[in-house]
């Protein structure tokens, strides 16, 4: 139900932004996060942005990535900014609806961002 | 903020029951009840599987249980098959609107 595009090869020092987007629901009214994972590696979250639009981030890319919606595209951005190698993972969107909203309750099928 | 500790391997036979451990701080998995499970398959996104603790999504079977005591959450997957071996997450908000995920847990059944 989430459909993450913009992932690629990317030289270290570029840029890249990654969207996500869905037709089941409005971007806007859940908590929405991305999660990345290193190859071979496990699960780390990187960044959220709440419904009334705060937003948050893991120490790593703090300054460097950026948390964005477009309601009237009803999709969700990470721009990533002076990517390093260790920035090299499957980034997925998800949505946060259950209970009081801390976990991640529907995902994307993640997009491959290779940083070399 | 330091990833959660799981058992990096976990083993059962069908039908058996198998325990994976997650433990953490008071500042995230004993200090909230937002623990949560998610299983992956290779190459597959991963899929909640419990959240706060011990709530299982309507779509989730009740062969997969949550509980926490102190610092340590746990997942327990009852009737083992063979669709359920696969990489198991833990992760537990953590306060300072972030979130921390354990190393995962490959489940094998044997």
């Amino acid at each position: 139900q989430l459909v993450e595009t913009g992932g690629g090869l990317i030289q270290p020092g570029g840029s890249l932004r990654l969207s996500c987007t869905t037709s089941a629901f409005l971007i806007g009214s859940n908590h929405m996060s991305w999660v990345r994972q290193a190859p071979g590696k496990g699960l780390e979250w990187v960044s959220v942005i709440y419904t009334g639009g705060n937003t948050y981030y893991t120490d790593s890319v703090k300054g460097r990535f950026t948390i964005s919606r477009d309601r009237s595209k009803n999709t969700l951005y990470l721009q990533m900014n002076t990517l390093s190698a260790e920035d090299t993972a499957v980034y997925y969107c998800a949505q946060s609806r259950l209970g009081n909203r801390k976990s991640f309750d529907i995902w994307g099928q993640g997009t491959l961002v290779t940083v070399s | 903020q330091s990833a959660l500790t799981q058992p990096p391997a976990a083993s059962g036979s069908p039908g058996q029951s198998v325990t994976i451990s997650c433990t953490g701080t008071s500042s995230d998995v004993g200090g909230y009840d937002y623990v949560s499970w998610y299983q992956q398959h290779p190459g597959k996104a991963p899929k909640l599987l419990i959240y706060e603790v011990f709530k299982r999504p309507s779509e989730v079977p009740a062969r997969f249980s949550g509980s926490k005591s102190g610092n340590t959450a746990s997942l327990t997957v009852s009737g083992l098959q063979a669709e359920d071996e696969a990489d198991y997450y833990c992760s537990s908000f953590g306060g300072n609107n972030n979130w921390v995920f354990g190393r995962g847990t490959k489940l094998t059944v044997l």
